[in-house]
């Protein structure tokens, strides 16, 4: 399996621009997490979706951050407008919902709004 | 709530030094606990994990036992390489696939 993927590695956009990341899950994986990490606030737990449904976004920071899972194999997290303090990595995780929740990592998105 | 607390970094070790790194947990429950592995540039992967007390995680020469007693999941390791530089993040999860981490602690391995 490919693992978890995450496009675009690398995104440096424009204050007020919209910046959508992209997740591709492990094929079989009924759970995904957002995560967000920065040196100062650490790794923070955006949003969780269970077979598509989401689950809890109590750690979504503001309106101007959705995500959406249309199917089992795409989820997107949209940010609009952006702003400088939005500049993190942002990380898809997915798991199974059978036996213990070993979340698999991809290898994150490097947003820098400027 | 639960809540893991780690160790602040950087730990800073010459190769081959004994490594350990501290973690304490606050759950309700009886949580499953992980270690997990951050290399630069990469995404987080699962280093080792323990479902319940007494249980010792290892991989990769790592070890971690769980002590439901002292609310403890200390990561250690008997000789480092340098290639073992990384941030290390200790998790716990308490039923639901959701996982709690820690704050992570960088490690650092000079020659």
């Amino acid at each position: 399996d490919a693992g978890v993927i995450q496009s675009p590695r690398h995104e440096v956009t424009e204050m007020g621009q919209e910046v959508t990341l992209r997740c591709k899950p492990i094929s079989g994986h009924d759970y995904l997490f957002w995560y967000r990490q920065t040196m100062m606030r650490g790794l923070e737990l955006l949003i969780y979706f269970n077979n598509n449904v989401p689950i809890d976004d109590s750690g979504m920071p503001e309106d101007r951050f959705s995500a959406k899972m249309p199917n089992a194999s795409f989820s997107t997290l949209k940010i609009q407008p952006s702003e400088p303090r939005d500049s993190a990595v942002y990380f898809c995780a997915s798991s199974k919902s059978t036996g213990l929740p070993e979340a698999f990592f991809g290898q994150g998105t490097r947003l820098t709004v400027v | 709530g639960n809540s893991v607390t780690q160790m602040e970094g950087p730990v800073t070790l010459s190769e081959e030094a004994f490594l350990t790194i501290n973690c304490t947990y606050t759950a309700t429950g009886y949580p499953s606990l992980f270690w997990y592995v951050q290399y630069p540039g990469e995404g987080l992967q699962l280093l080792l994990k323990a479902t319940k007390a007494d249980d010792k995680g290892s991989n990769k020469g790592f070890e971690a036992t769980y002590r439901k007693e002292t609310t403890s999941f200390h990561l250690e390791k008997g000789s480092v390489q340098v290639s073992d530089s990384a941030v290390y993040f200790c998790a716990l999860n308490t039923g639901f696939q959701k996982l709690v981490f820690g704050t992570g602690t960088r490690l650092l391995v000079s020659p």
